[in-house]
């Protein structure tokens, strides 16, 4: 199966506090992708890092990305209540993707 | 706004009836667009790639003649799903790549199914 795989698989937090997730993946890629989802409800792109990048920053977002050890990790800083959502790590060659398992962020008011 | 819509957004059906579900690309055009399932608590599985003007490719398990899908048009893809069973029970969510994006694509708000 090329899908990833996210630990942890839920996560819950005290506003304010940071939350990391992580994405391991297996097979080669152009891309990965980060979403987030609400419960039941459609996916909203959050980041796009490239295979040749090793970081990058959307305002409290940061993501790193390690193609040696075939994994990426999602920072939210000074998280928010309204963060509670799950997120998804996408992989692909093209653009068919590949969704990992998804980490159940809880942030606590 | 939604860049790429989906009909319905829920739908209730009887075991053993068929139904259909709608993705269009608003304001532009998708040669190619993205089927998934994502069952309660789970991830996002892709199903097939819908190609206009010619047959959608698979993916491994997905049964072809139980999800029809139909890439009539450059702004519309339709996934029938057939005979539907209980288990197919799910929520069905579209994409089409954003056109010179790298391999970024747009999301439709996806449709709940709930076979009885």
């Amino acid at each position: 199966s090329q899908q990833g795989e996210e630990d942890p698989q839920a996560l819950s937090i005290q506003e304010g506090e940071n939350a990391t997730m992580n994405c391991s993946y297996k097979t080669s890629i152009n891309n990965l992708q980060w979403y987030r989802q609400n419960s039941g409800r459609g996916l909203v792109h959050l980041i796009l890092i490239r295979s040749n990048e090793r970081e990058k920053h959307s305002g409290r977002l940061r993501v790193t990305l390690d193609t040696s050890k075939k994994s990426s990790s999602l920072l939210i800083t000074a998280s928010r209540a309204a963060d509670t959502a799950s997120y998804f790590c996408a992989t692909g060659t093209g653009n068919q993707f590949y969704f990992g398992t998804g980490t159940s962020l809880t942030v606590i008011p | 706004g939604a860049v790429v819509s989906q009909h319905p957004s829920r739908v209730i059906c009887k075991s053993g009836t068929s139904v259909k579900i709608e993705c269009r690309s608003l304001d532009f055009q998708a040669t190619t667009m993205f089927w998934y399932r994502q069952f309660p608590k789970q991830s996002l599985m892709l199903m097939a790639t819908s190609n206009e003007g010619s047959k959608a490719t698979y993916e491994q398990g997905v049964e072809k003649d139980k999800f029809l899908i139909n890439h009539a048009s450059l702004t519309l893809s339709t996934l029938t799903v057939t005979s539907a069973h209980p288990e197919d029970s799910s929520f069905y969510i579209c994409s089409a790549p954003i056109a010179g994006g790298y391999y970024e694509q747009y999301f439709g708000p996806g449709t709940r199914l709930t076979v009885t």
